[in-house]
């Protein structure tokens, strides 16, 4: 099983709709990000959040928004979706201890395809 | 302005041979760290290989290495005996070293093709 599960994988839905991709991890890391993906490009960072109380924009926050239900949980929702917000998303945790060499750890990553 | 910079859009190999793809890095932050990560098809990242900009040596993980060249601010991976298995994205990323914060930047990647 995977150390960081997203759900879900792949979403199609339209223009104006509500969508919510959802991450969960067992890695115990404290910290969680929201990254998207475009293609030919690298990773951007949405959201990141270093513990439960603490949520912080990225490069590109707009259009988006958290929620961190637990340590192990970090939600990403787009309010309205718009087809310019399809891309591959990347959820990814990390360990402020430095235990693992500060690495960011990825998810599977979730398709998403506005229309 | 901190920056990541991989010039090879795609790069070819044949099964057995090693293969480098380039990465060069701007920062004037002293402490900073480089990662290389690859994605398959399937679209998952995998983390390969991490050097802090204070190891003395360049980081190896089995068949990955790092020739990390500080003075020319560049952090290349050398892969050896490439396997058909290799072949996919590879992304070199910087770890931003502001407060702390462990936020990465990505360079634009390289598509590696392993050949029979």
């Amino acid at each position: 099983d995977a150390d960081v599960t997203q759900t879900p994988r792949n979403r199609i839905t339209k223009t104006g709709k509500r969508i919510m991709l959802e991450c969960s991890q067992t890695k115990g890391h404290d910290r969680m990000y929201w990254y998207r993906q475009d293609p030919g490009l690298g990773l951007r960072l949405i959201y990141y959040s270093f513990d439960v109380k603490d949520i912080n924009k990225g490069e590109i926050s707009d259009g988006y928004s958290v929620s961190r239900q637990a340590q192990a949980k970090f939600s990403l929702s787009l309010e309205s979706a718009i087809p310019n917000q399809t891309a591959l998303y990347f959820c990814a945790t990390s360990d402020s201890t430095g235990s693992s060499g500060n690495t960011i750890y990825f998810g599977e990553g979730s398709w998403l395809t506005v229309v | 302005a901190q920056k990541i910079t991989q010039t090879q859009p795609g790069m070819f190999v044949q099964e057995k041979e090693a293969v480098t793809l380039d990465c060069t890095y701007d920062t004037s932050d002293p402490s900073y760290g480089l990662f290389w990560y690859k994605q398959p098809s399937s679209g998952e990242m995998i983390f390969l290989i991490y050097q802090g900009s204070y190891d003395q040596q360049n980081a190896t993980e089995g068949r990955y290495s790092l020739n990390f060249q500080k003075a020319r601010k560049s952090a290349n991976l050398v892969i050896s005996a490439s396997q058909l298995g290799d072949s996919a994205m590879y992304f070199c990323a910087m770890r931003r070293p502001s407060g702390g914060y462990n936020k990465l930047i990505f360079g634009a990647g390289t598509r590696l093709a392993v050949h029979p």
